[in-house]
């Protein structure tokens, strides 16, 4: 199957600072990526949608300000965790889009979890 | 306003014997579904899908099964592995082409040896 990085896999940090995720998309182009968090113990939530060449998606209650998306190539997103306070401390995961519109499915990348103390 | 559900937060079989885990939805909208696997802190793996025109789907010891009038969807693994214990989540795509998924809040299945 298709392969997704993300970098880093663990990152720990002040409150107040931001926090730059990467997800990279290794083998193949990726013209649309997914960002979702997941609490413990619960379910992937949907952050935002992340389009080459144009502005996220963000969904419902996700604030656009503070978590900055950028898809700069086809196989390269960011997500950019700015200002980062406790409550932001969760496991973070990137997918990318792929395959024909009735083959389609997800490629995850293997998180990144964020501890901001 | 959970869309994709899965009742059954846990799951425990024995090795060699049949895993069926169940996933519900209400939209009818939706039209692509997928099952991925997640071990604790790593990305989810895909493992199958199912198109809203079909009603089964087998890979292997993986069979998707989808019941459009009961608005339901079940994955089957048999014979059962320990290797096979892991969180499981359904997911469904609405028609259209943002590709978004919503996942269920997934079932933990135990197959003990």
């Amino acid at each position: 199957g298709a392969v997704v990085s993300q970098h880093p896999s663990r990152v720990i940090c002040k409150s107040g600072t931001s926090v730059k995720i990467e997800c990279r998309s290794l083998d193949f182009q990726a013209t649309t990526m997914f960002w979702y968090r997941q609490f413990p113990k619960q379910s992937l939530m949907l952050m935002a949608t992340s389009n080459e060449g144009s502005k996220a998606t963000y969904e419902q209650g996700v604030e656009k300000d503070k978590f900055l998306i950028n898809h700069a190539s086809l196989t390269l997103s960011t997500l950019t965790v700015t200002s980062a306070h406790p409550e932001d401390s969760s496991f973070y995961i990137c997918s990318a889009r792929a395959g024909s519109a009735t083959r389609e499915t997800q490629y995850f990348g293997p998180g990144t979890r964020l501890l901001v103390l | 306003d959970q869309q994709v559900k899965q009742n059954s937060p846990s799951l425990s079989v024995q090795e060699g014997r049949i895993s069926i885990l169940n996933c519900d939805y209400t939209n009818s909208m939706f039209d692509y579904f997928l099952w991925y696997k997640k071990y604790p802190a790593e990305g989810p793996t895909f493992l199958i899908s199912i198109s809203s025109i079909k009603d089964k789907n087998e890979d292997g010891r993986f069979t998707v099964f989808l019941n459009k009038s009961a608005k339901h969807l079940s994955l089957h693994i048999v014979p059962s592995q320990p290797g096979d214990s892991a969180v499981y989540f359904c997911a469904a795509r609405r028609s259209g082409n943002t590709g978004k998924l919503i996942f269920g809040q997934g079932t933990t299945l135990q197959v003990k040896p």
